[in-house]
């Protein structure tokens, strides 16, 4: 079966301009996520979409970030204006709902390198 | 406002040896605690978890301990592989709300 699917799996982009990065999740899969992790760093909590319910934003760092999900499926994750500090992996994860029952699958990750 | 730290960002045993993994934490509403492996270049992937209302939990060679009054939690790994050499997370859950991740501990298995 597919697990979560992430594209493109690196990306290199010029200071100051735009990117987005694509997940797909598992086909079912009520929750999404979006988290980033910097070189040497944990994982940060980005943003996370939960079925029909408002999504929780409260870990973008800045209003030049933000992500969509259309119904269920795909996410989409926007970053304008890109500055070096936004070089990261991003990761994508999906679970069938929130709670501990229901653990969380990653994809393998955006590596953004903003030069 | 960090709620959960794991405060060695690396460990390093030898193969057949126990590894002990720790995380602390602040809150104590949380009511369930999952960890995660995560190797190179791939998404980190759910371990073991346990519940709140439990001080153990057991799956082949992973036990989470759970000492609430010091809100503390350990993973420990008997016998240590080489293919257990990955980075770990420990995540607190509060209920149905997202789930936040330590910093990580990088563990070595050495051969």
């Amino acid at each position: 079966g597919a697990g979560v699917s992430q594209s493109p799996s690196n990306k290199v982009t010029e200071k100051g301009k735009d990117v987005e990065l694509r997940c797909d999740p598992i086909s079912g899969h009520t929750a999404l996520y979006w988290y980033r992790q910097r070189l040497g760093q944990g994982l940060e909590f980005l943003i996370y979409f939960q079925g029909n319910s408002a999504p929780d934003k409260s870990g973008l760092p800045s209003d030049r970030f933000s992500a969509e999900r259309t119904g269920e499926s795909v996410s989409t994750l926007t970053i304008q204006r890109t500055q070096q500090e936004d070089s990261a992996v991003y990761l994508c994860a999906s679970s069938l709902s929130l709670g501990w029952n229901s653990p969380l699958h990653f994809g393998n990750g955006t590596r953004l390198t903003v030069t | 406002d960090q709620q959960v730290k794991q405060n060695s960002p690396s460990l390093s045993v030898q193969e057949g040896r126990i590894s002990i993994l720790n995380c602390d934490y602040t809150n104590s509403m949380f009511d369930y605690f999952l960890w995660y492996k995560k190797y190179p270049a791939e998404g980190p992937t759910f371990l073991i978890s346990i519940s709140s209302i439990k001080d153990k939990n057991e799956d082949g060679r992973f036990t989470v301990f759970l000492n609430k009054s010091a809100k503390h939690l350990s993973l420990h790994i008997v016998p240590s592989q080489p293919g257990d050499s990955a980075v770990y997370f420990c995540a607190p859950l509060k209920g149905a709300q997202k789930l936040v991740f330590g910093q990580g501990t990088r563990l070595t298995i050495n051969p």
